[in-house]
């Protein structure tokens, strides 16, 4: 089966400009997360959605940051505009709901560099 | 909010020695889960444990949940090569509530 998938791997742009990164989960899973990792702050939740609603966006940073998932298979985390201090890792990763709760699967990320 | 302290930061050991890391918490944790980094990749799930005391193994790594729900350790026995990583614990409080909460990690480098 085919794991988390990521797009872009790589990202370098200038500040200011907007930036889209994009994930498709595991096929039926229903939680779908996205995380941001830096040396100083380690992984942390940006937001996360169930059945493609966002349930709890408290780790978003500020208004520059927007997430969506229009279906099951796509979700997109946008910034805009774009400042030095975003350049991270950023995961997105999926799950699924179980009697027992699932673990999260996580993708190879993308790594972002803001000039 | 809650925090995952987790330690060491950092180990420095040769081929072969046993490994130990934990993990301890201001707040109960209902599930507890490790995770390895390779370098460039996402973090892969190892162990997860969903019962105080709960002790699980996977091949060579064993891990515990700790009677207080508020730690977790991790032990890799006989260590190789490709354990060389990044090992995250991570925490949820709920069942039923999927978020995670992550450790600072624990950076395992093998001395040849």
């Amino acid at each position: 089966d085919a794991g988390v998938i990521q797009s872009p791997r790589h990202e370098v742009t200038e500040m200011g400009q907007e930036v889209t990164l994009r994930c498709k989960p595991i096929s039926g899973h229903d939680y779908l997360f996205w995380y941001r990792q830096t040396m100083m702050r380690g992984l942390e939740l940006l937001i996360y959605f169930n059945n493609n609603v966002p349930i709890d966006d408290s780790g978003m940073p500020e208004d520059r940051f927007s997430a969506k998932m229009p279906n099951a298979s796509f979700s997109t985390l946008k910034i805009q505009p774009s400042e030095p201090r975003d350049s991270a890792v950023y995961f997105c990763a999926s799950s699924l709901t179980g009697r027992r709760n699932q673990p999260q699967h996580f993708g190879d990320g993308t790594r972002l560099s803001i000039l | 909010g809650q925090q995952l302290n987790q330690s060491p930061q950092s180990m420095f050991i040769q081929e072969g020695e046993d490994v130990s890391m934990n993990c301890t918490s201001s707040s109960i944790f209902n599930t507890w889960l490790w995770y390895k980094q390779d370098p460039g990749e996402g973090p892969v799930l190892l162990i997860a444990l969903y019962k105080a005391g709960e002790l699980t193994s996977n091949g060579r790594l064993t891990a515990q949940f700790g009677i207080t729900r508020k730690d977790s350790f991790l032990n890799i026995s006989a260590s190789i090569p490709s354990d060389v990583g990044i090992y995250f614990c991570a925490g949820r409080t709920n069942f039923g509530n999927e978020k995670l909460t992550f450790g600072t990690g624990t950076r395992l480098t093998i001395i040849p």
